[in-house]
């Protein structure tokens, strides 16, 4: 079974600083994809950023960035230079062998001035 | 349109009316998905179509029952819901099944349900 572990309920990050959102995981499967999307209020979940397992290198997308420690287990997602539409709600997912993503409760980050 | 497309975004229901979302994708992806999204839960996959037949149901109440007429369309037809199945539901396509592990998914903006 996957599970996706979020701990972070809440965060708060000023405009222009860098935030890092925290996701863990377990899986028992030997390839796995880790996924992170962000749902903003009006309900749309919208695809962030992917890691492959077998990846060497750590998933970069314009200001995403996947800090990916597979002997830890924890593929965290970074933001730089926060910008206040970056309010919303953040979702780290995980693929394998099954058909279907299994997902993390979620962190809920706010944008301040 | 491009993108997932979900109507209604809002739905008020009685526990007794019949009552169906839709999804429709321009993607010309052949994997569709429902979600369910409640409140502080994480979301929870109910059903996969992939080819337009039915891949996955996950122990989904048959008061749910999904309809997959052709790649493009994904019903969700409601029927005595109950207050607890009050969510967010989400529609989502990819180009294929997620077995690989590298399938993004494409979400709609999702379906507000209210059962009374």
């Amino acid at each position: 079974a996957q599970k996706i572990t979020q701990t972070q309920p809440g965060m708060f990050v000023q405009e222009k600083e860098a935030v890092t959102l925290d996701c863990t995981y377990d899986t028992s499967d030997p390839s796995y994809g880790l996924f992170w999307y962000k749902q903003p209020s009006s309900g749309e979940m919208i695809f962030l950023i992917y890691q492959g397992s077998y990846d060497q290198q750590n998933a970069t997308e314009g200001r995403y960035s996947l800090n990916f420690q597979k002997a830890r287990k924890s593929a965290n997602l970074v933001i730089s230079a926060s910008q206040l539409g970056d309010s919303a709600m953040y979702f780290c997912a995980m693929g394998g062998t099954a058909s279907k993503l299994t997902f993390g409760t979620g962190t809920r980050l706010q944008v301040t001035l | 349109e491009t993108g997932v497309t979900q109507t209604p975004r809002h739905l008020v229901m009685g526990m007794t009316n019949k009552k169906s979302l839709k999804c429709e994708q321009h993607l010309g992806h052949n994997a569709m998905y429902w979600y369910k999204q409640s409140a502080k839960k994480p979301l929870e996959l109910m059903f996969v179509y992939s080819l337009e037949e039915r891949v996955e149901n996950n122990s989904v109440p048959s008061r749910f029952s999904p309809e997959c007429p052709n790649s493009s369309h994904l019903f969700l037809h409601l029927h005595t819901l109950q207050p607890e199945d009050s969510a967010l539901y989400l529609c989502a396509s990819s180009r294929g099944r997620v077995s690989s592990g590298a399938n993004v998914l494409t979400f709609g903006a999702g379906s507000r349900l209210t059962v009374l």
